[in-house]
């Protein structure tokens, strides 16, 4: 079956701007997650989604960065005023918990 | 707070030589630990979990909780397993009480099987 998908691919944006990146789950897992994977810094999480609310959005970096998740599938991450420490590559799981967490190709994103 | 620690950024052997990948972790609860790998150019995917106890593609890892380490090995390392491997931990505890399972990811090790 279909696995996790995101868009875009990649993502190039001027230091300032703001952006959207999106993550369409695995159908009828009720969980999903948020991770940057940055040069030497390995993955690190950032929001984590049961249904519709996000219990732990503990690893958000800043108030730039929000997340929303509508319907129970589709999750949008918004990264605001982009600076070019957000350059990374954004990934997203989904799971049926407390199953395996299964992980997109993830958006390469670079602020110039 | 968990943390997992991969002390080796790269790591690089012959084939057919045996390959350990190390993995500590800090977390004063319960933990489930996995590897994940990154082929070039696939997604990441998952490897193994203690859990499991069985071993994938030739490679097994023994929890072991006095020296709270969860090593990756195998016997003897093929070209194809030339990636990037990451050691994760979740926290069973958060998960009784309904703090979700997040991952928390070591740094990762390239390993780099040479003919």
């Amino acid at each position: 079956g279909a696995g996790v998908s995101q868009s875009p691919s990649n993502k190039v944006t001027e230091k300032g701007k703001d952006v959207e990146l999106r993550c369409d789950p695995i159908s009828g897992h009720t969980a999903l997650y948020w991770y940057r994977q940055s040069l030497g810094q390995g993955l690190e999480f950032l929001i984590y989604f049961q249904g519709n609310s996000a219990p732990d959005k503990s690893g958000l970096p800043s108030d730039r960065f929000s997340a929303e998740r509508t319907g129970g599938s589709v999750s949008t991450l918004t990264i605001q005023r982009t600076q070019q420490e957000d350059s990374a590559v954004y990934l997203c799981a989904s799971s049926s918990p407390p199953n395996t967490q299964y992980f997109g190709p993830g958006t390469r994103l670079t602020v110039l | 707070a968990q943390r997992v620690t991969q002390p080796e950024k790269l790591l690089s052997v012959f084939k057919g030589a045996p390959v350990e990948l190390k993995c500590n972790y800090s977390y004063s609860g319960s933990p489930e630990l996995f590897w994940y790998v990154q082929y070039s150019r696939q997604r990441l995917q998952l490897l193994l979990r203690h859990i499991s106890r069985e071993s994938i593609k030739g490679f097994t890892a023994d929890l072991n909780k006095g020296e709270t380490s969860f090593h990756l090995k195998k016997p003897f390392a093929q070209e194809e397993d030339s990636a990037m491997y990451y050691c994760a931990l979740r926290a069973l505890n958060l998960i009784l009480t309904g703090g979700g399972n997040k991952l928390t990811f070591g740094t990762g090790t390239q390993l780099k099987v040479e003919l």
